[in-house]
């Protein structure tokens, strides 16, 4: 158990819809990355939020948008999904606002049919 | 654009005997290297790093090599053992920067 939560473990939704995935970082960590990785291939890099703050950016998608709030949980925010998005999301957190050791969650389970 | 790739999807090994995980990388500017597994239901596990400023990195059965000139690591196992069997990923960054870029990950085998 990496210390990392997300909620939910699966989620299927349709074409068009909105949905939100949560993550709860380690205790004390004050880094949250977001990661997709679709069918074979490798996790990609979205985003990364420091104490708040947006901090680097990736391969991530105008309709999605991601947020840090105060209590330094996140949320990644997917709209207008397509059957592309469907993948399984990652979140990692580190302690600091650069390359440490990432600690990944479990990953949510997204099918867009 | 695949800037690391793992060109092995699967490895299989007996017990015991060597496995050697490979990764090929393109951008030269990377400089922080990182090996992560994974097993199913779970999220990737940090396993073992390298700086670009060394050739080689060793911890207990897991050893990095890196060649920067041919633009490659390995990722070394001795002993493999079953509880080995899981996905490797390689991964690299900038500057010690915040963005890993990963590869596609190989599947390992480690038979008893």
């Amino acid at each position: 158990d990496s210390g990392v939560t997300q909620t939910p473990k699966h989620l299927i939704t349709a074409t068009g819809q909105r949905v939100t995935l949560r993550c709860s970082p380690r205790s004390g960590d004050l880094s949250v990355y977001w990661y997709q990785q679709s069918l074979d291939q490798g996790l990609q890099f979205l985003i990364q939020y420091y104490n708040g703050e947006e901090r680097a950016k990736g391969n991530i998608l105008e309709r999605f948008s991601a947020q840090q709030f105060p209590d330094l949980h996140s949320e990644l925010n997917l709209s207008s999904l397509e059957l592309g998005d469907s993948a399984l999301y990652f979140c990692a957190s580190s302690v600091g606002g650069t390359i440490d050791e990432q600690f990944f969650g479990p990953g949510t389970r997204l099918t867009v049919l | 654009d695949q800037q690391v790739k793992q060109n092995s999807p699967s490895l299989s090994v007996q017990e015991g005997r060597i496995s050697i995980l490979n990764c090929d990388y393109t951008n030269s500017m990377f400089d922080y290297f990182l090996w992560y597994k994974k097993y199913p239901a779970e999220g990737p596990t940090f396993l073992i790093s390298i700086s670009s400023i060394k050739d080689k990195n060793e911890d207990g059965r897991f050893t990095v090599f890196l060649n920067k000139s041919a633009k490659h690591l390995s990722l070394h196992i001795v002993p493999s053992q079953p509880g080995d069997s899981a996905v490797y990923f390689c991964a690299a960054s900038l500057e010690y920067g915040n963005k890993l870029v990963f590869g596609a990950g190989t599947i390992l085998r480690v038979k008893s």
